[in-house]
C-alpha cells in the first residue's frame, strides 16, 4: 500500500523559513517524479512543482519558484519542501503526491499557517 | 497559463440520479500523441484528494464504473451515474499537458 506522510508544518512567522519532509513508501520512490500541491483554506488547488525521479530536473510554479525549492533524498525515500520567506498567502494545506502529470496517490497533507 | 473552469452542479443531487460535472480549459489538452492531458479527483469531506479518471477518460485503479469522463479538447464532463452517499465531496479536474500544472476550482455535489 502507497503511504505518504507529510511533516514539518505549524505556525510559523511572516518573512521566515520553513522546510516541509514526506516519507513514502509501499512502491519504490526512486522510480517516480514526486511534487507538491497546496490547498488554500478557500479550498483552491495550487501546483506547486514537482521533481524527476533522480532529482537532476525540477519544475516550479512561476509565482512560487524563487522562494520555494523541491529536493529528495532516494536513499531515505523522502520528499522535501524547502520554503523562504513565507507570506500570509503561504497558508494552506500542503500534499505530497506521486508522480508528475497524473497525481496517481496523495499524503494526508500537513497544514502550514503564516501568521504574526 | 492555462485556466481551468468548473461548472457548478444543480444540488442537491437525489440519489440515485446520475450527474455530470462539466470542466473547461483554455487551451486544447488533446496532443499529437491523441491522448488527452486531463484528470478528475475526488476530495471527500475531511479527506486528501484521490485520482478517478486520467488521460480524461481512463479509470483509476479501484474506481466504480459508475465514474465516466469524456470530453473533446477543450470541453470535458464527468459523469456519476445513480449518485450514492460516497460520492459526495468536491471534484477537481487538472490539466497536465504543460506545465505549471493548473486545477479547476472545483465543483461541489451534494446529496438529497
Amino acid at each position: 500500500e502507497v503511504q505518504l506522510v507529510e511533516s514539518g508544518g505549524g505556525l510559523v512567522q511572516p518573512g521566515a523559513s520553513l522546510k516541509l519532509s514526506c516519507v513514502a513508501s509501499g512502491f519504490t520512490f526512486s522510480d517516480y517524479w514526486m511534487s507538491w500541491v497546496r490547498q488554500t483554506p478557500g479550498k483552491t488547488m495550487e501546483w506547486i512543482g514537482d521533481i524527476k525521479y533522480d532529482g537532476s530536473y525540477t519544475n516550479y510554479a512561476p509565482s512560487l519558484k524563487n522562494r520555494f525549492t523541491i529536493s529528495r533524498d532516494n536513499a531515505k525515500s523522502t520528499l522535501y519542501l524547502q520554503m523562504s520567506n513565507v507570506r500570509s498567502e503561504d497558508t494552506a494545506t500542503y500534499y505530497c503526491t506521486r508522480a508528475g502529470g497524473i497525481l496517481r496517490d496523495w499524503g494526508q497533507g500537513v497544514m502550514v499557517t503564516v501568521s504574526s | 497559463d492555462i485556466v481551468m473552469t468548473q461548472g457548478a452542479l444543480p444540488n442537491p443531487v437525489p440519489s440515485g440520479e446520475s450527474a455530470s460535472i462539466t470542466c473547461q480549459s483554455s487551451k486544447s489538452l488533446l496532443h499529437s500523441n491523441g491522448k488527452t492531458y486531463l484528470n478528475w479527483y475526488l476530495q471527500r469531506p475531511g479527506q486528501s484528494p484521490q485520482l478517478l479518471i486520467y488521460w480524461m477518460s481512463t479509470r483509476a485503479s479501484g474506481v466504480s464504473d459508475r465514474f465516466s469522463g469524456s470530453g473533446s479538447g477543450t470541453d470535458f464532463t464527468l459523469k456519476i451515474s445513480s449518485v450514492e452517499a460516497e460520492d459526495v465531496g468536491v471534484y477537481y479536474c487538472q490539466q497536465f499537458l504543460e506545465y505549471p500544472r493548473t486545477f479547476g476550482g472545483g465543483t461541489k455535489l451534494e446529496l438529497k
